[in-house]
């Protein structure tokens, strides 16, 4: 089983309307989550973390549900430019850096 | 302010050959490493560093060897080139455990 696992979809959205979708993990004892965003053949760029309480950055919402380990993100009101992949990242141990776990990753794509 | 840059861009080689991506970075972060991704896969990582003089190995380190002599450069050896090294290769630095990533653009690399 993989660590961290996603969705691979595509989610097919159409324009203004809301896509939503999870990441879950396997560690219990993960400490910090965060949802970065891939676009074709590009680098990864940090979109957010994942706060405990849920956290929102414009359109754009995380939650953490730390009882069934799965992370989720919500777009609302989907623009063209948010297809790309997003891909979950999770930290299992506050002391294990440089070893961050990534999902492969969520493709999104938002249609006119 | 140049972020994180890599060179190549795009590599070719023959099998046992031997290459050295390059990875710099000009934020002055102490964490540096390097991911291989694969389709279907997510971000695997191959080394890093916490700071200059020091490396330890990821999840996939074999027939990879690192070094970090300064802050700012650490690059990556391919010293017997496999086709099972043809991956996209992304260098990454942050400026402490707070995990935020900065990834360079990659290095694509195709093993004959």
């Amino acid at each position: 089983r993989k660590e961290v696992e996603q969705d691979p979809g595509p989610f097919n959205v159409p324009e203004g309307a809301t896509v939503a979708f999870n990441c879950t993990y396997s560690n219990s004892a993960s400490q910090s989550f965060f949802w970065y965003r891939q676009d074709c053949r590009k680098e990864p760029k940090l979109l957010m973390s994942v706060y405990s309480s849920g956290n929102e950055d414009g359109r754009f919402t995380a939650q953490l549900n730390r009882a069934s380990q799965y992370i989720s993100l919500l777009i609302r009101d989907s623009k063209l430019s948010d297809s790309a992949t997003y891909l979950c990242v999770v930290n299992p141990r506050t002391d294990s850096w440089g070893k961050l776990q990534f999902g492969a990753g969520t493709q999104v794509v938002v249609t006119p | 302010n140049a972020g994180v840059t890599q060179t190549p861009k795009f590599q070719v080689l023959k099998t046992g050959q031997s290459m050295t991506l390059q990875c710099a970075q000009d934020m002055n972060h102490e964490y540096m490493s390097w991911y291989r991704q694969d389709p279907g896969m997510g971000l695997r990582l191959i080394h890093y560093s916490v700071g200059a003089g020091i490396t330890d190995q990821g999840e996939v380190p074999n027939g990879y060897n690192v070094s970090r002599s300064t802050t700012e450069d650490f690059p990556l050896r391919l010293l017997s080139a496999a086709p099972s090294q043809t991956s996209v290769y992304f260098c990454a630095s942050s400026y402490d455990r707070a995990e935020t990533q900065y990834f360079g653009p990659g290095t694509r690399l195709l093993v004959l």
